[in-house]
């Protein structure tokens, strides 16, 4: 079974620093999709990034990079001029590419950006 | 494109009462799905749908839980009777697809369940 591990239940940085979430994650599979997803306090689960795991550039979206380690089975996320719309619980999250499979999350990282 | 609704945003009951839940997926989504997310942790699925089939509901806890998607379209989950261990947020996802590359996961803004 695939398991997502979040070591970091919080988190705190200064407004327009820099932050990295940590994931790990367990898999047999080759090929997968990793994802963050942000869920502010009006619990709406908002996609952040997605990596595909066959690719080996680190996917980024504006201010958000990942850091995929494959054979580690590491994948960071990097918040980047942090802003205080970012403060939010972040979930990464495991889902196989074929077959019926279902999101696997992790426990989640509680962010806070101090002004 | 208007997003995952669902209804009610919270609710808080009794234990042993039985809660209903209501998620409207979007427009074309095939695929619909639930997940309990107990303070603390992520997500965790429930059950889920391809049009109005279920596909896994191998977390759901069929004593107490039932779900159904009539035509297709619009989904209810229901609780009966409900335990103090019940109490979660639960929240429903759709997708245009089961799986393979376009199966993002779209989630509405969630039902907070209290039980007493």
């Amino acid at each position: 079974a695939q398991t997502v591990t979040q070591s970091q239940p919080e988190m705190s940085v200064q407004e327009a620093e820099t932050v990295t979430l940590s994931c790990t994650y367990d898999t047999s599979e080759s090929d997968y999709y990793l994802f963050w997803y942000k869920q502010p306090p009006s619990r709406q689960m908002i996609l952040v990034i997605r990596q595909e795991a066959y690719k080996q550039q680190n996917a980024t979206e504006n201010r958000f990079s990942v850091n995929f380690q494959k054979a580690a089975k590491s994948f960071s996320l990097k918040i980047s001029d942090s802003q205080l719309g970012d403060a939010a619980m972040y979930f990464c999250a495991y889902r196989k590419i074929f077959g019926n499979e279902k999101l696997t999350f992790g426990t989640g990282t509680r962010l806070t950006i101090i002004p | 494109e208007a997003g995952v609704a669902q209804s009610p945003r919270y609710k808080i009951i009794e234990k042993r009462q039985s809660v209903a839940f209501w998620c409207n997926p979007i427009s074309g989504h095939a695929t619909l799905y639930w997940y309990q997310q107990i303070l603390g942790q992520g997500p965790k699925l429930l059950i889920q749908f391809q049009n109005n089939g279920v596909v896994d509901d191998s977390q759901l806890p069929k004593d107490r839980f039932s779900a159904e998607r009539l035509k297709g379209v619009d989904s209810t989950l229901k609780i009966q009777p409900a335990k103090l261990e019940d109490s979660a947020v639960y929240l429903c996802a759709s997708s245009l697809v089961t799986s393979g590359r376009q199966n993002e996961q779209f989630f509405g803004p969630g039902t907070r369940l209290t039980v007493l």
